[in-house]
C-alpha cells in the first residue's frame, strides 16, 4: 500500500524558513516523480513544485520559484521542499503527491494527509 | 483567478445528474494536454477520480464519467448520492506557465 507521510509544517513568520518532508513507502520511490501541492485554508488545490525520480529535474509554479527548493533522498525514500522568504499568502496545508505511473508526473493518484504551514508574526 | 475556470457550485437531488464544466485556453485543455478530475470530501485528501479525460481508476464508480472538448472539459455525475457530496477539482497541463494548473473548484451539493 502506496503511503506518503508529511511533517515539518508549523507557525513561522514572514521572512522565515521552513523544511518540510515526506517519508514515502509502498512502492519504487526513484521511479516515480514527485510533487506538492498545497492548499490555503478554504482555497483550492495549487500544484507548488515537482521533482524528477532521479532529482535532477525541478519544476516550480512561478509563485514560489527562486523562494522555494524540492530536492529528494532516494535512499531514505524522502521528498524535501525547502520554503524561504515566506509570505502570508504561503499559509496552507502542503501535501505530497504521487502519479499516477512513471510516464505521468502530473497525474496524482496518491495524496498525503499534508502538514499545515501557517506563516504569521 | 484560476487558469482553469469552473462553476463555485452545484446541486442536485439524489438520483438525479449534474455536470461541472471546466474551462481553459489554447495554452492548456486547448492544446491538447489531458484533463484529471479530483474528488475532496471535507477534511480530506483529494482523490483521484478521473484521469486523462475519460478514464476511471479502479474502485470508481461508472456513475462519474469525464469528457473534453475544444477548451473545455466536463465532469457527469449520474444516479446522485449523498456521499459525493465534496470539492471536484479539474486538472490540466499549461505550457505558458510549464506546469499543472488546477480549477478553482466546485462545491457539489445533494439537496
Amino acid at each position: 500500500e502506496v503511503q506518503l507521510v508529511e511533517s515539518g509544517g508549523a507557525l513561522v513568520q514572514p521572512g522565515g524558513s521552513l523544511r518540510l518532508s515526506c517519508a514515502a513507502s509502498g512502492f519504487t520511490f526513484n521511479s516515480y516523480a514527485i510533487s506538492w501541492v498545497r492548499q490555503a485554508p478554504g482555497k483550492g488545490l495549487e500544484w507548488v513544485s515537482t521533482i524528477s525520480g532521479s532529482g535532477g529535474t525541478s519544476y516550480y509554479a512561478d509563485s514560489v520559484k527562486g523562494r522555494f527548493t524540492i530536492s529528494r533522498d532516494n535512499s531514505r525514500n524522502t521528498l524535501f521542499l525547502q520554503m524561504n522568504s515566506l509570505r502570508a499568502g504561503d499559509t496552507a496545508v502542503y501535501h505530497c503527491a504521487k502519479p499516477l505511473d512513471t510516464t505521468a508526473r502530473f497525474t496524482f493518484d496518491s495524496w498525503g494527509q499534508g502538514t499545515l504551514v501557517t506563516v504569521s508574526s | 483567478q484560476s487558469v482553469l475556470t469552473q462553476p463555485p457550485s452545484v446541486s442536485g437531488a439524489p438520483g438525479q445528474r449534474v455536470t461541472i464544466s471546466c474551462t481553459g485556453s489554447n495554452s492548456n485543455i486547448g492544446a491538447g494536454y489531458d484533463v484529471h478530475w479530483y474528488q475532496q470530501p471535507p477534511g480530506t485528501a483529494p482523490k483521484l477520480l478521473i484521469y486523462r479525460n475519460n478514464n476511471r481508476p479502479s474502485g470508481v464508480p461508472d456513475r462519474f464519467y469525464g469528457s473534453k472538448s475544444g477548451t473545455s472539459a466536463s465532469l457527469a455525475i449520474t444516479g446522485l448520492q449523498a456521499e459525493d457530496e465534496a470539492d471536484y477539482y479539474c486538472q490540466s497541463y499549461d505550457s505558458s506557465l510549464s506546469g499543472s494548473v488546477f480549477g478553482g473548484g466546485t462545491k457539489l451539493t445533494v439537496l
